[in-house]
């Protein structure tokens, strides 16, 4: 079982490439969520999807997009990174409101 | 935006000391959680609150729900070297959310611990 797939694991890109960082999960969890994590500042959520076929902003949005292609998988997108991109993504999952969040194991991408 | 400020930052303990950490929030939240992270990995949960008042053990970990559920601690009993990581306390929906929340978490900055043999 294995939960939140994260992919890719590590990513160096250049200012201004674009990128778009993949989720999945196999726990037919209705809501998907990205965060960042930066040091000292725990994590921030950038997007998040309610359920199939929504998306909203969360705390850090600019900057990205988000895809929640069907109910399993949900990717973000950098269109133009930015060296203030660079950071720790995380997407995690949960089948509603009140219950626990499951995280992937993170996406370490830096912009140069 | 909601703010959770979580202390201490960091803390140096022996092996088989008992720690504590806690949170406090400026809102109201319905729910607290308590997750641990391992170095190049994801936050993993340790333990859920949902009621304030509410006082729940696993293992050698015990957290509380505070009861202006603006608050929750988290403690540790004898202390192993596998107990290092980073440690976040996690608040979820509130009165003060805003509408209908869909689960979205506000995190602590995190604790670091580190355990000495």
């Amino acid at each position: 079982n294995a939960g939140v797939t994260q992919t890719p694991k590590f990513q160096v890109l250049k200012t201004g490439q674009s990128m778009t960082l993949q989720c999945a999960q196999d726990m037919n969890h209705n809501s998907m969520y990205w965060y960042r994590q930066d040091p000292g500042m725990g994590l921030r959520l950038i997007y998040y999807s309610a359920s199939e076929g929504t998306t909203d902003k969360g705390e850090v949005p600019n900057g990205y997009n988000v895809s929640r292609l069907n109910k399993r998988e949900f990717s973000l997108r950098l269109e133009s990174a930015a060296p203030s991109q660079t950071s720790v993504y995380f997407c995690a999952s949960t089948t509603g409101r009140r219950q626990p969040q499951h995280f992937g194991d993170g996406t370490r991408l830096s912009i140069l | 935006g909601q703010q959770l400020n979580q202390s201490p930052q960091s803390m140096f303990i022996q092996e088989g000391e008992d720690v504590s950490m806690n949170c406090t929030s400026s809102s109201i939240f319905n729910t607290w959680l308590w997750y641990k992270q391992d170095p190049g990995e994801g936050p993993v949960l340790l333990i859920a609150l949902y009621k304030a008042g509410e006082l729940t053990s696993n293992g050698r970990l015990t957290a509380q729900f505070g009861i202006t559920r603006k608050d929750s601690f988290l403690n540790i009993s004898a202390s192993i070297p596998s107990d290092v990581g980073i440690y976040f306390c996690a608040g979820q929906g509130g009165h003060n959310a805003g509408g209908t929340s869909y689960g979205k978490l506000t995190f602590g900055q995190g604790t670091i611990l580190t355990v000495h043999p």
